[in-house]
């Protein structure tokens, strides 16, 4: 099926250990989003890419970094898990930015100890 | 900048009850807005979107919005609630001016009682 595929979707991560989450897309979207939840804050902007090989800073960026090599993946890295990373990730695409609606994937569920 | 409140972060109403979940936004330029619902473990839908055209808009599972400028607002309505409108719903914004990313609010929880 079309879509947002995210891997993993559970994670449990030592501070200080590093992971990378992956998003892929087979919708041929040009922009990609990593956004992250908390209760009570709603959806937050970690990075964004407007097309392969940029990326933009959101919203709350620091402690994250992000890769976008092929159109079709993003991936999030983060160099030095903090409890403060504890939080739900999810990617999203969109064929031709906000206006066009975003397709989100089912999210990454990750606890840092 | 531009950002969006959604007042009341839990709406319980009886089905068959009209559902009204509210959102005020603010932005420096001619905003776009959307409604998304998440439910349990899964990720965000796109319920219906504002872009400039009609004021009143209509999306999927009978639910609707109006955008009012005058009042800076985008609330949700739905007639009559079915139990399977329980879920958590996003008001989002963006600039019309250009394709930025979708600033989020903090969420609605509906719960619809039998």
């Amino acid at each position: 099926n079309a879509g947002v595929t995210q891997t993993p979707k559970f994670r449990v991560l030592k501070t200080g250990q590093s992971m990378t989450l992956l998003c892929a897309q087979d919708m041929n979207h040009e922009y990609m989003y990593w956004y992250r939840q908390d209760p009570g804050m709603g959806l937050r902007l970690i990075h964004y890419s407007v097309g392969e090989g940029t990326t933009a800073k959101g919203e709350v960026p620091d402690g994250y970094n992000v890769s976008r090599l092929k159109k079709q993946n993003f991936l999030l890295g983060l160099e030095s898990a903090a409890p403060s990373q504890t939080s739900v990730y999810f990617c999203a695409s969109s064929y031709g930015g906000s206006l066009t609606g975003y397709t989100f994937g089912s999210g990454t569920r990750l606890t840092v100890v | 900048a531009q950002s969006v409140t959604q007042l009341g972060s839990h709406v319980s109403v009886s089905e068959g009850a009209l559902v009204l979940l509210r959102c005020n936004y603010s932005s420096s330029v001619p905003p776009y807005l959307f409604w998304y619902v998440q439910y349990p473990n899964q990720g965000l839908q796109l319920l219906l979107k504002y872009t400039s055209a009609a004021t009143l808009v209509k999306g999927i599972n009978g639910f609707e919005a109006e955008f009012k400028k005058s009042e800076t607002s985008f609330h949700l309505t739905k007639p009559s609630a079915h139990m399977s409108d329980a879920a958590e719903y996003f008001c989002a914004v963006s600039e019309a001016a250009g394709r930025r990313a979708l600033t989020f609010g903090s969420g609605t929880r509906l719960q619809v009682q039998p």
